[in-house]
């Protein structure tokens, strides 16, 4: 099994400032990763695909980085509703598909 | 655009068995994978499992193999999570999604709470 390890846990920062999200792989995943957005009460919400393509309708402030065990999720100027938990997902060695235990981006 | 809606969560007790029920809508159904991701309670995501495109192959996380089955019918456009021999720790909201190995799509969650 593939375990992510995400760090770190919590981020604490304002409007406007840059977020840099990391997540680590225990062995290679290529680049077959991708990054989650949930805010409360809702599911989670496609932000990045293979390390570094924008899902539909991600607004470009959102960047994806990364290849093999190291990969990075960047908000470039954090807006208010950017503040959520963010996930990484490998999809490269599965069963089982395996995400990190998350990054609390908050105000 | 497409949907799925997860319907079938409740309270049961430790060892019975539940069916959760995803009906998918906005899109050619038959096309896609099907995948069950799980949250417990104020915890992060865990897969649960998933079903081919053409309901020829399933997968399954350790912790759910043999317990849970997943299953799919294209003419009802829906995808079932049978649930048996359910344990405390698998009380969590159980959200259906779409695709093969990343997903898209997803419902709004169902909760399964497990407890005497």
């Amino acid at each position: 099994e593939v375990v992510m390890t995400q760090s770190p846990v919590t981020l604490s920062l304002s409007p406007g400032e840059r977020a840099t999200l990391s997540c680590r792989a225990s062995r290679s995943v290529g680049s077959n990763l991708a990054w989650y957005q949930q805010k409360p009460g809702q599911p989670p919400r496609l932000v990045i695909y293979g390390a570094s393509t924008r899902a539909i309708d991600i607004p470009p402030r959102f960047s994806g980085s990364g290849s093999g065990t190291e990969f990075t999720l960047t908000i470039s100027s954090l807006q208010s509703e950017d503040f959520a938990v963010y996930y990484c997902q490998q999809y490269n060695n599965w069963p089982p598909l395996t995400f990190g235990g998350g990054t609390k981006v908050e105000i | 655009q497409a949907q799925l809606v997860e319907s079938g969560g409740g309270v049961v007790q430790p060892g019975r068995s539940l069916r959760l029920s995803c009906a998918v809508s906005g899109f050619t159904f038959s096309h896609f994978a099907m995948h069950w991701v799980r949250q417990a309670p104020g915890k992060g995501l865990e897969w649960v499992g998933g079903i081919s495109f053409d309901g020829t192959r399933n997968y399954y996380a350790d912790g759910v193999k043999g317990r849970f089955t997943i299953s799919r019918d294209d003419s009802k456009g829906s995808v079932w999570l049978q649930m048996d021999s359910l344990r405390p720790e698998d009380t969590a909201i159980y959200y259906c999604a779409r695709g093969q190995t990343r997903w898209d799509t997803w419902g709004q969650g169902t909760l399964v709470t497990v407890s005497p």
